[in-house]
């Protein structure tokens, strides 16, 4: 079955660019079925959608984040990736990539999630 | 954005007991409503999409309801390990939102 995994620096200063890659194994991430979505989760605190890729390329991101995030696909990795920029403490967080399947049904699978820490 | 509210924000049961959880959509979302259960320092897990569809390998005492703005979720007899938090998410429109959260604690 589809497994995600998530890679990535663990700590990042602030100003700079977060940046984490999600692995799809067990699947094809060019599956016409799939949305490949980034979500967050502050510690303590609630799951936040950051947008989606779709294996064209194509995007959707969350408006409280479009000037400073950049989704992107590696077909040929299978992997896709987040950047965002400009990071503050308020960033800090689990971030999880997940399987979008759309819009009726959830998000399935996810990965296990990495913590990134803002901080100097 | 669509915003979900869940009531109760926490829940104290004990072993054997239904439990309900409800979700609130602040306009209609038809029945693009999916429930997940997350477990501490775990990813949250897909319980039930489509508001009433339940996930494959999710136990029958899971189950959803609801349609248009109100959405409940529903555990018909409480196992030591559903003592988790559980969110509600909308899928009608993007930015994809969750409700704040439910944490089912142990009496």
């Amino acid at each position: 079955q589809v497994q995600l995994q998530e890679s990535g620096p663990g700590l990042v200063k602030p100003s700079e660019t977060l940046s984490l890659t999600c692995t799809v194994s067990g699947g094809s991430i060019s599956s016409g079925s799939s949305y490949w979505s980034w979500i967050r989760q502050p510690p303590g605190k609630g799951l936040e959608w950051i947008g989606y890729i779709y294996y064209s390329g194509s995007t959707n991101y969350n408006a409280s984040l479009k000037s400073r995030v950049t989704l992107s696909v590696d077909t040929s990795k299978n992997q896709f990736s987040l950047k965002l920029r400009s990071v503050t403490a308020a960033d800090t967080a689990v971030y999880y990539c997940a399987r979008d399947l759309g819009v009726t049904a959830g998000f399935d699978p996810w990965g296990q999630g990495a913590l990134v820490t803002v901080s100097s | 954005d669509i915003q979900m509210t869940q009531s109760p924000s926490s829940l104290s049961a004990s072993v054997g007991d239904r439990v309900t959880i409800t979700c609130r959509a602040s306009q209609s979302i038809s029945s693009y409503l999916n429930w997940y259960q997350q477990k501490p320092g775990k990813a949250p897990k897909l319980l039930i999409y489509a508001a009433s569809s339940s996930q494959s390998g999710v136990p029958s005492r899971f189950s959803g309801s609801g349609s248009g703005t109100d959405f409940t979720l529903a555990i018909s007899s409480l196992q030591p390990e559903d003592f988790a938090t559980y969110y509600c998410q909308q899928n009608y429109n993007t930015p994809r939102t969750f409700g704040q959260g439910t944490t089912l604690e142990i009496k």
